[in-house]
């Protein structure tokens, strides 16, 4: 049974588009979410992450959104560019154990020029 | 890739063989982990370790073994291969503060290993 659950598995949008990735969870435990990036070939890096006190976190044209009653949040890519073309995954981890991370299935990004 | 390094990068081996990953870090971070990369999947904990000796199962352990006798080396071993663990291993560390109220908690991967298992 998945931890975190990420939708949609692939999204294409037009250079200049807004992609939105949404992430689901059910534990409460679960207090800190960071996005990890995957271009192909290479392993996943972290792009932005959020804790659970502050709804929303902004770092250039990335943005999470999160909604604590919900268990959801989600990531929006700003005026997004063809090198944001890549694999996204969501993830997450606890107060009991901050050094066990559950990822999503992650989400293809194609950004069509 | 942040001073970690996995080998080898690509294997095909046939099922019932043993096949062993290796891990190697140069920057003595505590905690290490084994994940697999599956499509629809995403990435799943197969082990992880937390100091010398010291591992424990993560969500996909069974057919996978671990070992770490050195702070630098994290070793993936499967028994007896089967074509269900044909897959992209990837190692990781946690490069963060440990401070739990920081936040800074920050996973660091490898390249990956590619394992096909006929």
């Amino acid at each position: 049974q998945q931890q975190v659950k990420q939708s949609p598995q692939s999204l294409i949008v037009q250079k200049g588009g807004i992609p939105i990735i949404n992430c689901a969870y059910e534990n409460t435990a679960f207090d800190y979410f960071p996005w990890y990036q995957q271009f192909p070939g290479k392993g996943p890096a972290l792009l932005i992450a959020i804790r659970p006190d502050v709804s929303e976190k902004k770092e250039g044209r990335f943005t999470i959104s999160f909604n604590k009653s919900a268990k959801q949040f989600s990531l929006h890519i700003m005026d997004s560019q063809p090198g944001d073309s890549a694999t996204y995954f969501c993830a997450a981890s606890g107060r009991n154990n901050f050094n066990k991370f559950y990822f999503g299935s992650g989400t293809k990004l194609n950004v069509k020029p | 890739d942040a001073g970690i390094t996995q080998s080898p990068r690509h294997k095909v081996t046939e099922t019932g063989t043993p096949v062993t990953l290796r891990c190697h870090q140069t920057e003595n971070h505590r905690y290490m982990y084994w994940y697999r990369q599956d499509p629809g999947h995403g990435l799943r904990l197969i082990h992880y370790s937390y100091g010398v000796k010291d591992t424990d199962k993560g969500e996909v352990s069974d057919g996978y073994s671990v070992s770490r006798s050195k702070t630098e080396d994290f070793l993936l071993t499967l028994e007896s291969a089967t074509s269900s663990q044909t897959s992209v291993y990837f190692c990781a560390i946690s490069t963060g503060t440990g401070d739990f109220l920081s936040g800074a908690n920050v996973l660091t991967f490898g390249a990956g290993s590619r394992l096909t298992v006929l």
